[in-house]
């Protein structure tokens, strides 16, 4: 059975500071994975997904095959940067299946 | 841009009556999904749609649940006897063809609220 798990439920970080947000996954196939994020008041959506290995607002995810990861990262953390960020696996039926979310807060 | 929308924003409900909610996908979308949200926990996939019939769905979609695409817009979550447990925030989202890796667009929800 697939199972996405995000262990922090809140972080909170500087201004300027590095951002990490854990997410690890068990599935028994070859994953997809997604970040999809929900601003304050916004609906959820897309923030990157792991074959488009691209940037998007100063954010990157790897894809750690042999430690099952798909951490977060952001070098400079800006205040916008905060809302609640959820990981998520795609199995091959197209389904999405969420980690619990971690509540990112940027302190100005 | 163009977004999934649905209505209503809010529903409060009696223990075992029907609601019924209602999701206008993105134009050109073919593919349709459910998911819902009980307060604290993570979203949860309830079913998927495509070509005028169910292509998956969970555990948690039972014989209380339906969905069906009236006309050619809407998309619709209906729960025949709503429970207590049926509280949650349902989203419903849209894909343009059911490829993996697909973006899903979600609509902004609508809370339920079973008394």
């Amino acid at each position: 059975a697939q199972r996405v798990t995000q262990p922090e439920k809140l972080l909170s970080v500087f201004k300027g500071a590095p951002v990490e947000l854990k997410c690890n996954y068990s599935y028994s196939g070859s994953p997809e994975l997604f970040w999809y994020v929900q601003y304050s008041r916004q609906r959820l959506q897309l923030l990157l997904r792991h074959i488009s290995r691209e940037s998007i607002k100063g954010f990157t995810a790897d894809l750690n095959k042999g430690e099952t990861s798909f951490h977060l990262k952001k070098p400079f953390a800006q205040e916008e940067d905060s809302a609640m960020y959820y990981c998520a696996l795609q199995t091959g039926a197209n389904n999405l299946f969420f980690g619990t979310g971690t509540r990112l807060t940027v302190i100005p | 841009e163009p977004e999934v929308t649905q209505t209503p924003s809010h529903q409060v409900t009696q223990m075992g009556q029907e609601v019924i909610l209602r999701c206008v996908p993105i134009s050109n979308h073919l593919y349709f999904y459910w998911y819902r949200q009980i307060l604290g926990q993570k979203v949860e996939f309830l079913v998927s749609f495509y070509n005028n019939e169910i292509s998956e769905k969970s555990e948690i979609f039972d014989d209380q649940f339906s969905v069906e695409r009236p006309d050619g817009s809407n998309f619709t979550l209906k729960i025949r006897s709503t429970k207590l447990e049926d509280s949650a925030m349902y989203f419903c989202a849209s894909s343009a063809n059911p490829s993996v890796q697909e973006t899903q667009y979600f609509g902004p929800g609508t809370r339920l609220l079973v008394l």
